[in-house]
This record gives C-alpha cells, sequence and structure tokens, in this order.
C-alpha cells in the first residue's frame, strides 16, 4: 500500500495569516493521463470529511479561493492564504491511484 | 440532491457482528463506487474497501480481509457493510461514502458510531 505522510500534525495559526500543510507519498501519484491520484479533505469538528482539493490542485465546488493545492509525483501542498476561524479542524490527504486507498495521519489546524 | 443516510448508532459484545446500512438518493445508484471507512475515537481517518453497486464486485483493505463483508440492494438503493468477530479496537464511527471510479469521494454519510463494549 502507498503510505501517506503529512506535516505537520499540528498547526495552529493566527487568522488572517497564511497556513501551509505537507503530504508525501512513498510512491509517486502521477497517472499516465497526467493527473495526480492526490485529494485534500477537511473534516470540521464533529462532522463528516469533505473535499477541497482534488487531483493536487483544483478546488472543488463551493470551496473559498483561499485554499489551493499544488504538487506532484510525491509531494504536495495544501495552503491556505488566510486562515479564518471557520478552517479549524483536521486536513487528510489521500491517494486514489491505487484501488486500495489510503490517508495520511491527519493534520490539526487550530486558531491561536 | 445527493444524500447518503446511515444506519443508527450501535453498541455490540466483543465477537458479535455489526451490519450497518448507507441508503443513497438523489442520483442512478449503479454509477458510483461505495467506500466504507472508519475513524476510531480520536484517530485517523482508515480505508476499509468498497463495492460496485453496480454488478456487487468488492475490494477490501487487507487489514479487513476476511472480517468485512459488503454488499448491496439495488431495488433500496441500500449498501450494507457487516464486521464480524468484532473486538474492543472496532469501536468507531464509519463513514459511507462514494465515488465516480477515478475521480474523488465527494460525498459522506453522516457516520454511523459502533461501540464494542463487554
Amino acid at each position: 500500500d502507498i503510505v501517506m505522510t503529512q506535516s505537520p500534525l499540528s498547526l495552529p495559526v493566527t487568522p488572517g495569516e497564511p497556513a501551509s500543510i505537507s503530504c508525501r507519498s512513498s510512491q509517486s501519484l502521477l497517472y499516465s493521463n497526467g493527473y495526480n491520484y492526490l485529494h485534500w479533505y477537511l473534516q470540521k469538528p464533529g462532522q463528516s470529511p469533505q473535499l477541497l482539493i482534488y487531483m493536487g490542485s483544483n478546488r472543488a465546488s463551493g470551496v473559498p479561493d483561499r485554499f489551493s493545492g499544488s504538487g506532484s509525483g510525491t509531494d504536495f501542498t495544501l495552503k491556505i492564504s488566510r486562515v479564518e476561524a471557520e478552517d479549524v479542524g483536521i486536513y487528510y490527504c489521500m491517494q486514489a491511484l491505487q484501488t486500495r486507498i489510503t490517508f495520511g495521519q491527519g493534520t490539526r489546524l487550530e486558531i491561536k | 440532491q445527493v444524500q447518503l443516510v446511515q444506519s443508527g448508532a450501535e453498541v455490540k459484545k466483543p465477537g458479535a457482528s455489526v451490519k450497518v446500512s448507507c441508503k443513497a438518493s438523489g442520483y442512478i445508484f449503479t454509477t458510483y463506487y461505495m467506500h466504507w471507512v472508519r475513524q476510531a475515537p480520536g484517530q485517523g481517518l482508515e480505508w476499509m474497501g468498497k463495492i460496485n453497486p453496480s454488478g456487487g464486485s468488492t475490494t477490501y483493505a487487507q487489514n479487513f480481509q476476511g472480517r468485512v463483508t459488503m454488499t448491496r440492494d439495488t431495488s433500496t438503493t441500500t449498501v450494507y457493510m457487516e464486521v464480524s468477530s468484532l473486538r474492543s479496537e472496532d469501536t468507531a464511527v464509519y463513514y459511507c461514502a462514494r465515488d465516480l471510479g477515478g475521480n474523488p469521494i465527494d460525498y459522506w454519510g453522516q457516520g454511523t458510531l459502533v461501540t464494542v463494549s463487554s
């Protein structure tokens, strides 16, 4: 199975400041069709996960443009340009290149 | 609108089995794979497996092979996930979630808490 490693695991951020989360995979997530099968999810407290970014860099419907995803192959980054209070929760990267999906450990974003 | 509505919380004894349901609506049931993902208390997300509602084929995570069974009923657009030989470590919230094969998981159920306790 592909191992997904996120850092940091905890991320305290002051509102209005930027935030960045790294996700690395044990093998390349770049498929022959040119897409990276790496997605980002946010699980807000007490809720089910919600899709933020798909295929490495595409914002899902309704996701604010302060969220952006980048990277290719084995190294990916989720950035929030200006953190807001509603962004608290746990962020997960997930690989879907292989049939057996795997998630990163999660990064807990909290407001300072 | 798309909805995945799961069955209610369960309390089971060690060694028992539990069957969780996930009723889908608002889309063509047989078009999307259905995954099951669980989350132990205070822990991360763990993928358990998926089912193709069209033909019923399944793929399970190695950790759950032989202990998890996923089925579907196309007449009621419902997917089921059964875990046998429950142990305390199976205490978790279990989620169903759909994807359009090759596309990301885009909708999740509300989750079902399964508590395993003697």
